[in-house]
């Protein structure tokens, strides 16, 4: 069974961009959610999607950031416009229904913005 | 506020030693405790997890200790090996299934040959 996939695993862009992040997860999974860990810092949940609904959206920090989860399969997490402290490596992660406790990562997207 | 303090920050522990990381809450609603373990390149996998209805759970060589009233939660890894190299994170969250998880600031765990 394939994982949680995320793309890009890296992504460099200049402050003022927009950079668009995609997750798949584990086929069958209604929960997804998108973390972000900023370098030294704990990983902290930015938002929660059951199927294609919006859940708890209450860690996304401002309304430069969009979550987009197309018929409750894949995700998109697009920032625009990107800041500095944007940086730092996007999490996504599924379980699978509401008594999944186990939540499967994706190895993470690294954005450095300059 | 950070909710979940996790010590230390980095941790280097000789082949066959015990490795121990600690954690402590604040929120005394947290009701399920999980740590994560990541490889460099990875995301972070399920290692082991426990509910405050026991005060320890083992597997093989890992086992979190649970002190409901000190609100704390330990990872013990005993018999360390290099394999067991990485970064540990511990986490907490209310309910399951549906439930956020909060992490601690996570441990880089190197365990020399």
């Amino acid at each position: 069974e394939a994982g949680v996939t995320q793309f890009p695993s890296h992504s460099v862009i200049e402050k003022g961009q927009t950079v668009t992040l995609r997750c798949d997860p584990i086929s069958g999974h209604d929960n997804l959610y998108w973390y972000r860990r900023v370098m030294g810092k704990e990983i902290k949940f930015l938002l929660h999607f059951v199927k294609e609904s919006k859940q708890d959206e209450s860690g996304m920090p401002n309304n430069r950031f969009l979550a987009e989860r197309t018929g409750g399969t894949y995700s998109t997490l697009k920032v625009q416009p990107a800041e500095l402290e944007d940086s730092g490596v996007y999490f996504c992660a599924s379980s699978q229904d509401q008594w999944g406790e186990t939540q499967y990562f994706g190895p993470g997207t690294r954005l450095l913005v300059l | 506020q950070q909710q979940v303090k996790q010590s230390p920050q980095s941790l280097i522990v000789q082949k066959g030693g015990i490795s121990i990381i600690n954690c402590a809450y604040e929120n005394t609603a947290f009701d399920y405790f999980p740590w994560y373990q990541q490889f460099p390149g990875k995301g972070p996998a399920l290692l082991i997890a426990i509910r405050p209805d026991v005060s320890e759970k083992k597997e093989g060589r890992f086992t979190i200790s649970f002190n409901k009233s000190a609100k704390q939660f330990s990872l013990h890894i005993m018999d360390s090996q290099p394999g067991d190299s990485a970064t540990y994170f511990c986490a907490a969250s209310i309910g399951s299934g549906y439930s956020t998880l909060t992490f601690g600031k996570g441990t880089m765990l190197l365990v020399s040959p």
